[in-house]
């Protein structure tokens, strides 16, 4: 069963930067590109980036790609999303999903809720 | 960016409707569109990948269907279960986009 678990979200001051982790299991990680999505409290669901299965080619949204950056540790079985320079707008959850060439996201994890505020 | 339209916004049926819900795209996807159902505190989950075909798993009643810049997911008949809110999915071009989705209710 594929399992995709999220962590490191919290309250964060504005300008901060954080790191979030999903952790992988149930399938073959490191062949596998994945991606990060996040949906904000008004529920807007908002695609974020991916990365290739070995790491070597990632893709952003263009509104976010100075601030986010997506790594994966394939040892680990773990994908990363570095976030800086956070903004009250970034405020939302955010999933990692498994990003498959003819499905999709085919699955999801529970998700992290990053909150920025002062 | 390819802009992704749902209507309606919000949708009350009875156990038994047929239900259709619909998402537009701003210009061609070329069937690369994706269905998902988040139910109330969970994740999103896939229903349905490049217009029409199920994800394993999902149940037969949902059907998906659509071409160009207009598309439909339709349940066959209503379930209690289907209580959620839907988002289509636009994988066509870069950047990815979400409608914003239609939140479907019991009447």
């Amino acid at each position: 069963e594929v399992q995709l678990v999220e962590s490191g979200g919290g309250l964060v001051k504005p300008g901060a930067s954080l790191k979030l982790s999903c952790v992988a299991s149930g399938f073959t990680f490191s062949d596998y590109w994945m991606s990060w999505v996040r949906q904000t409290p008004g529920k807007t669901m908002e695609w974020i980036g991916d990365i290739k299965y070995d790491g070597s080619y990632t893709n952003y949204a263009p509104s976010l790609k100075n601030r986010f950056t997506i790594s994966r540790d394939n040892a680990k079985s773990t994908l990363y999303l570095q976030m800086s320079n956070v903004r009250s707008e970034d405020t939302a959850t955010y999933y990692c999903t498994q990003l498959r060439r003819v499905l999709g996201f085919a699955y999801w994890g529970q998700g992290t809720l990053v909150t920025v505020s002062s | 960016d390819i802009q992704m339209t749902q209507s309606p916004s919000f949708l009350s049926a009875s156990v038994g409707e047929r239900v259709t819900l619909s998402c537009k795209a701003s210009q061609n996807i070329n069937k690369y569109l994706d269905w998902y159902q988040q139910k109330l505190g969970e994740a999103p989950k896939l229903l349905i990948y490049n217009t029409n075909n199920l994800h394993t798993g999902i149940p037969s009643r949902f059907s998906g269907s659509g071409s160009g810049t207009d598309y439909t997911l339709t349940i066959s008949s209503l379930q209690p279960e289907d209580v959620a809110t839907y988002f289509c999915l636009q994988r066509n071009s870069w950047p990815r986009t979400f409608g914003a989705g239609t939140k479907l209710e019991l009447k």
